[in-house]
């Protein structure tokens, strides 16, 4: 039973475009939300995060947006740059047991 | 300041064989993680330990893996006898607080 959707396994951007990528968590002791980027070869490196207290994380070009009723969070990356092109990873997790449970990821790609 | 240590990077063993893979965390970091990535996949959670103790360790297959952080700083993930199906990217990562996780660059194991 996945716990943490990302239903899109790719997603093709023009460079300068807005990229938004989706994912669904069905646990609703879940609290805190992450999103991973991935390059290849590489372990996966901490992008944005989100309590649950919160609907809207914004850092630079990056903007993390929460739906807690639809059990439904995106990540916007404006304006989608060449090195934006990686496997992003949606995680979840319940602040009373700290465990974190990851997405399947979805496969961005910036195209020039 | 250096990163989530792992090595090594890569491993080719036959099936029947064991494997160890062995990881050091960022400094003063009381949380370690082990997680398995499956092509295609998101991490799965291995074991987590909170200083030297496993505080989670219910999707480790204690048939055939072992993990171990004696002194609660470096740890040791170990598979024996390995299976075609282990055949993945084990990934350690570390944290402050089970905070963010900072991940290594894994180790790829290929079972023959």
């Amino acid at each position: 039973d996945q716990q943490v959707k990302q239903n899109s396994p790719s997603l093709s951007v023009q460079e300068g475009r807005i990229s938004i990528l989706n994912c669904d968590y069905t646990n609703s002791m879940f609290d805190y939300f992450l999103w991973y980027k991935k390059y290849p070869a590489e372990g996966p490196t901490f992008l944005i995060s989100i309590s649950s207290i919160k609907d809207k994380n914004e850092d630079g070009r990056f903007t993390v947006f929460l739906n807690k009723s639809a059990k439904h969070l995106s990540l916007h990356i404006v304006p989608s740059q060449p090195g934006d092109s990686a496997v992003y990873f949606c995680a979840a997790s319940a602040r009373n047991n700290d465990k974190i449970i990851f997405g399947k990821g979805t496969r961005l790609h910036i195209l020039p | 300041e250096a990163g989530v240590v792992q090595s090594p990077r890569y491993k080719i063993i036959e099936k029947k064989q064991p494997v160890a893979f062995w990881c050091n965390p960022i400094s003063g970091h009381n949380t370690l993680y082990w997680y398995l990535q499956n092509l295609g996949q998101g991490p799965e959670l291995l074991i987590r330990y909170e200083n030297e103790e496993a505080v989670d360790d219910s999707q480790l297959p204690k048939d055939r893996f072992s993990a171990e952080r004696l002194k609660g700083v470096d740890s040791t993930l170990k598979i024996q006898p390995a299976e075609l199906g282990d055949s993945a990217v084990y990934l350690c990562a570390s944290s402050l607080d089970a905070g963010e996780l900072f991940f290594g660059e894994g180790s790829r194991l290929t079972v023959l």
